[in-house]
Parts: structure tokens; C-alpha cells; sequence
């Protein structure tokens, strides 16, 4: 059963320092979304690329994140500096089409202190 | 832009019960998708059942349907014969059906099931 990867698990940085998060979407996946997960707002939808083109990043506070695509096998999320508000799970999920769904990875657990 | 709302925080059901979980969105769409996730504390996202909004027939998996009211714009999930490893949090989301790059989700904010033995 092909899955999403996500890398790493958790990750536990101090204020900061830079975070990068990386995700193996399923393969074949054209289409691959960056989520975040927080108490307080729930899930946003960062960012998403197709094709491993950008489509929406409008989620995505843009002095400190960056998403990228360096080939159709990965995809990165990049915090830099990192600061205690970004600490939340980070999902990456994939998907082929409307018709199908999102597959979502495990999620990275990132605490800023 | 879509929003999705999840009226009840919480609930709890006990063991081989039904319960049901609401779920109203507000889109001037007309062709959508609809889906309900379940996020057990693993919090591996898991996807319950989908509905096309041009199907008029309610979804089904296996103990999971749900009740689909387009005029209204809700969409709620009926777990029947609950069972313990139902326990999670179930979110609610909307897809537009635009084509092209349409396809992030809106979620609603979750409500936390707890199946009771």
C-alpha cells in the first residue's frame, strides 16, 4: 500500500534555528500540500504545487517559510529563523486528481522552544 | 472563499451505539466534494467518505454514511454499531470542483468522538 513520507517524526529546535521538513509524495502523485496543524487554527493549508510547480503558497508567511519541489519525489518545507509560534504538525499529503483523495503523510511534530 | 463549521467541539456515544456528527459549509459552488477524515492520536489522517455534490445518493462505508442536504449545505456522518477504535477526531472538509489546480481542502475545526465501553 503506497504511502506518503514525511521526515522527520519530531523535531525539536530552539528559537531561531532553521527547520527543513521534507516528504516523499506517493509515486505518480502530480499534485503535493503542505498543512499545518495547531490547537488554536486548527488545519491551513500552506501551500500546494503541481507538477511540482507552486500554485498557492497564499497560506504560507512568506519572510520565514519556504516550500520547494526539487524533484517529483520530494518536496521540502523550509522555516528559517524558526520561532516557538511555528511549533505545530506539519502534514504533507498527495494526490492525482479532484476525483481521488488526499493522501496524507504522518505528519512532522515541530516544537520551537 | 469556502468555510466549513463543526458545531460540536465533543461528543462521546457508547459502545455499538449511533452517533452523529454535524457538519454545514458555505460555498457559492455548485460541483464540490465533501469529505469526513478521522484523526486517531496517531494522528495519521484517515479518509472516512467522500461525496460528489452532483450525487444525490448519501455516501456509504460499511458503518460510516452520511446525510447530505445540498439546498441546506450540510453534510453530517452517521457511525453506526460505534466501536472503541472510532475514538478520534473527525473533521469535516470541502474540495471545489474546478478542475485544473483547484484541489486544496477547507476543513472545519474537528469534533472530538469518544466511543465509551
Amino acid at each position: 500500500d503506497a504511502r506518503v513520507t514525511q521526515t522527520p517524526r519530531h523535531k525539536v529546535t530552539e528559537m531561531g534555528q532553521e527547520v527543513t521538513m521534507r516528504c516523499q509524495p506517493i509515486l505518480g502523485h502530480n499534485t503535493v500540500f503542505w498543512y499545518r496543524q495547531t490547537m488554536m487554527q486548527g488545519l491551513e493549508l500552506l501551500a500546494y504545487f503541481r507538477n511540482r510547480a507552486p500554485l498557492d503558497d497564499s497560506g504560507m508567511p512568506k519572510d520565514r517559510f519556504s516550500a520547494e519541489m526539487p524533484d517529483a519525489t520530494l518536496a521540502t518545507l523550509k522555516i528559517q529563523p524558526s520561532e516557538p509560534r511555528d511549533s505545530a504538525v506539519y502534514f504533507c499529503a498527495s494526490g492525482l486528481s479532484p476525483r481521488d483523495r488526499e493522501h496524507f503523510g504522518p505528519g512532522t511534530r515541530l516544537t520551537v522552544t | 472563499a469556502q468555510t466549513v463549521t463543526q458545531s460540536q467541539p465533543e461528543m462521546s456515544v457508547q459502545e455499538a451505539e449511533t452517533v452523529t456528527l454535524s457538519c454545514t459549509y458555505d460555498t457559492s459552488e455548485s460541483n464540490y466534494y465533501l469529505f469526513w477524515y478521522k484523526q486517531p492520536p496517531s494522528r495519521q489522517m484517515i479518509l472516512v467518505i467522500r461525496q460528489e455534490a452532483y450525487k444525490q445518493q448519501n455516501a456509504t462505508e460499511n458503518r460510516f454514511s452520511v446525510n447530505f442536504q445540498k439546498a441546506a449545505k450540510s453534510f453530517s456522518l452517521k457511525i453506526s454499531d460505534s466501536q472503541l477504535g472510532d475514538t478520534a477526531m473527525y473533521f469535516c472538509a470541502f474540495m471545489k470542483d474546478g478542475g485544473g489546480s483547484n484541489y486544496k481542502l477547507t476543513f472545519g475545526k474537528g469534533t472530538l468522538l469518544t466511543v465509551n465501553p
